[in-house]
């Protein structure tokens, strides 16, 4: 398995555009995460669906920002319209079920540059 | 106060040395990940632990759950070993067991 893979890995966009990242994670796993990284905030949990369905969005920032998992294959973040402040690294990660039997498996992120 | 603390927060050490980072948490927990990040890298899973130890390479990881804490060791540290360590508890918060609270991580610096 080629692990989650993210992409774009880098974005560099222009203040009030819209941005939109994906994610495709292990085949087989029933959840994904979406996190954001920021030095003063460190990793926070953004959304998590479970079998393609939004479980948790309580740490999406605000309105500008959302998530869809079409099907198992793929997801979506969506900020629309970026600021400055979204400046960050965000990652995908996936697990099965099970928390004592399936660890995460994290994608190598992606680094949004707002100017 | 955090509800997984670490220690120390840097953490600098010569080739060779035997390292620890420690991880303490405040909240009921079903099991602990270590996580290792290389500067400007991604996020890989190093352990995830309910109970005991495990061991992976020069890798060990222990966990006390009646002493809520978690230590991670490296035996004979390289300069590849230069990374953030990051403990990550999945806590029974609210019957959410699926979110992850991140401490804060160690910044580990291996001199050759």
């Amino acid at each position: 398995d080629a692990g989650v893979i993210q992409s774009p890995r880098h974005e560099v966009t222009e203040m009030g555009q819209e941005v939109t990242l994906r994610c495709k994670p292990i085949s087989g796993h029933d959840y994904l995460f979406w996190y954001r990284q920021t030095m003063m905030r460190g990793l926070e949990l953004l959304i998590y669906f479970n079998n393609n369905v939004p479980i948790d969005d309580s740490g999406m920032p605000e309105d500008r920002f959302s998530a869809k998992m079409p099907n198992a294959s793929f997801s979506t973040l969506k900020i629309q319209p970026s600021e400055p402040r979204d400046s960050a690294v965000y990652f995908c990660a996936s697990r099965g079920q099970g928390i004592v039997n399936y660890g995460y498996t994290f994608g190598s992120g992606t680094r949004l540059t707002v100017v | 106060k955090n509800e997984v603390e670490q220690s120390p927060q840097n953490l600098t050490a010569q080739e060779g040395e035997f390292i620890t980072i420690n991880c303490s948490y405040s909240v009921g927990i079903s099991a602990l990940h270590w996580l290792q990040q290389h500067p400007g890298g991604g996020i890989v899973s190093l352990f995830m632990l309910s109970s005991g130890k495990k061991k992976h390479g020069r890798l060990i990881a222990t966990i006390n759950i009646q002493e809520k804490h978690s230590s991670l060791h490296i035996t004979a540290s390289h300069p590849r070993d230069s990374a953030v360590y990051i403990c990550a508890v999945y806590s029974y918060y609210g019957g959410a067991t699926n979110k992850l609270i991140f401490g804060t991580g160690t910044l580990l610096a291996v001199q050759p």
